[in-house]
């Protein structure tokens, strides 16, 4: 049974319409992470949730913003989405310090 | 700073080892990981060894750690057609982040 969930796995959407990208997990991990990651690239940071406490990584660009209303939903919101933000979205859970379990990532391509 | 590079391509024959190999630089990282990614999928955890551990083996894998060196290994035992996909080494850094190396592809010919 998939334990960390993401909607839609596939999105396309117009150069500059807001989007959100969902996640939720059913392993009740405090700690809730996005990760952009592109072609042939690392995974990337963008911001995690240690509870309800938001950390955003300092190079994250501030069309990108976070919710996350309860333990079990996190969601991703692009404000304006530009060709550069075309990437897969990945979302992962843990506890504190221990090994994360990852979504099978949303694919955004933007037109 | 937190830095992992991996080397980029491996290329094996079926029912060869193989042996994907990282580098990192935080030596206060408590655990590091072994992700697979397949096409288009999200990141599978593989396996994940404890900073005072020298080695770990499960099943066909095969972790080693090299703690001064900074130097971490899978190695994938009688590899296999479906073990063809990307390989990410990751530490946890003292600031509870996930850093990842670029990723390694391995192909595995049969």
């Amino acid at each position: 049974d998939a334990m960390v969930i993401q909607n839609p796995r596939y999105q396309v959407t117009q150069f500059g319409k807001p989007v959100t990208l969902s996640c939720s997990q059913t392993l009740n991990h405090n700690v809730m992470y996005w990760y952009q990651q592109k072609s042939s690239q690392a995974p990337k940071l963008l911001f995690h949730y240690y509870d309800k406490d938001f950390n955003n990584e300092a190079d994250t660009p501030d069309n990108f913003q976070s919710r996350r209303p309860n333990t079990s939903f996190c969601f991703l919101d692009i404000r304006s989405p530009g060709l550069g933000d075309a990437a897969m979205y990945l979302c992962a859970t843990s506890r504190f310090g221990g090994e994360a379990f990852f979504g099978q990532g949303t694919r955004l391509t933007v037109v | 700073g937190e830095d992992v590079e991996q080397s980029l391509f491996l290329s094996v024959r079926e029912g060869d080892s193989s042996v994907i190999n990282c580098t990192y630089t935080d030596s206060s990282s408590t655990y590091l990981y072994w992700y697979k990614q397949e096409p288009g999928a999200g990141l599978q955890l593989l396996t994940y060894i404890f900073s005072n551990m020298d080695m770990k083996q499960d099943q066909r894998l095969t972790v080693l750690l090299n703690k001064k060196d900074k130097h971490l290994s899978l190695r994938i035992a009688d590899t296999q057609t479906g073990d063809s996909a990307i390989y990410f080494c990751a530490e946890r850094s003292n600031t509870g982040k996930l850093i990842f190396g670029q990723g390694t592809t391995l192909q595995v010919k049969p």
